[in-house]
């Protein structure tokens, strides 16, 4: 069965500073790989995705992604962040043995001081 | 405006008490999920359907029922409430089966409390 690690479960940060969370996976097959974002009081939504192709993912509000199949990893980056960057951020892994149902990792909660 | 929702969004509710947590979605979307999560940490996946009359259980057990007897619905059941019941139940559908283009859209959560 994968799993999900997510190596911080807190970050905080100065506006205009760059981020960097960590996601690792262990499965050795094709995986699909996911990040969510939930800000305060809103849904899960999602951030971005990879399937396959390019390597680096770029997804919403200048988010990006970068998968490293041999280190199994996922990172989420993002160079200037905002205040409104604040949120709990959710990494992701489908693989189709599992039947495409998602395994979460335990999600960074990132504060981003004005 | 498709969308996925749910009801009630807070529940304070005593000891052996039978609850369901309401999930609705516009989307016509046939796989719909159940998670539940702890705060600061991982979601689980507890229930999921692919279509009417499917159910199946997810990977962390669960003593929670659900059905699927209308594609937009997918309701889930605590026959007898306790406290280790006291978590955040997320609801989420998907729109293609098998497909590595599965992405999931998620309701707003309930949150349950068992006195």
């Amino acid at each position: 069965a994968q799993s999900v690690s997510q190596h911080n479960h807190h970050v905080i940060l100065s506006e205009a500073a760059s981020l960097e969370l960590g996601c690792n996976y262990s499965y050795g097959g094709t995986v699909n790989l996911f990040w969510y974002v939930q800000y305060p009081g809103q849904h899960l939504q999602l951030l971005l995705k990879y399937f396959s192709g390019d390597p680096l993912v770029k997804g919403i509000k200048g988010f990006e992604a970068e998968f490293i199949k041999s280190k199994f990893s996922f990172n989420l980056r993002k160079p200037s962040v905002q205040w409104s960057d604040t949120a709990e951020y959710f990494c992701a892994v489908n693989t189709k043995t599992a039947g495409n149902k998602l395994t979460f990792g335990g999600g960074t909660r990132v504060l981003v001081k004005p | 405006e498709a969308d996925i929702y749910q009801t009630p969004r807070y529940l304070v509710i005593g000891t052996g008490k039978k609850i369901t947590l309401e999930c609705s979605q516009t989307m016509g979307h046939d796989k719909m999920y159940w998670y539940q999560q702890d705060p600061g940490m991982e979601l689980h996946l507890i229930h999921y359907s692919y279509g009417v009359n499917s159910t199946e259980k997810g990977d962390l057990s669960s003593e929670s029922t659900v059905s699927r007897i209308r594609t937009e619905h997918f309701p889930l059941t605590l026959e007898s409430a306790r406290p280790s019941h006291t978590s955040q139940y997320l609801c989420a559908s998907s729109t293609i089966r098998d497909s590595p283009t599965d992405t999931q859209y998620f309701g707003p959560g309930t949150r349950l409390t068992v006195l």
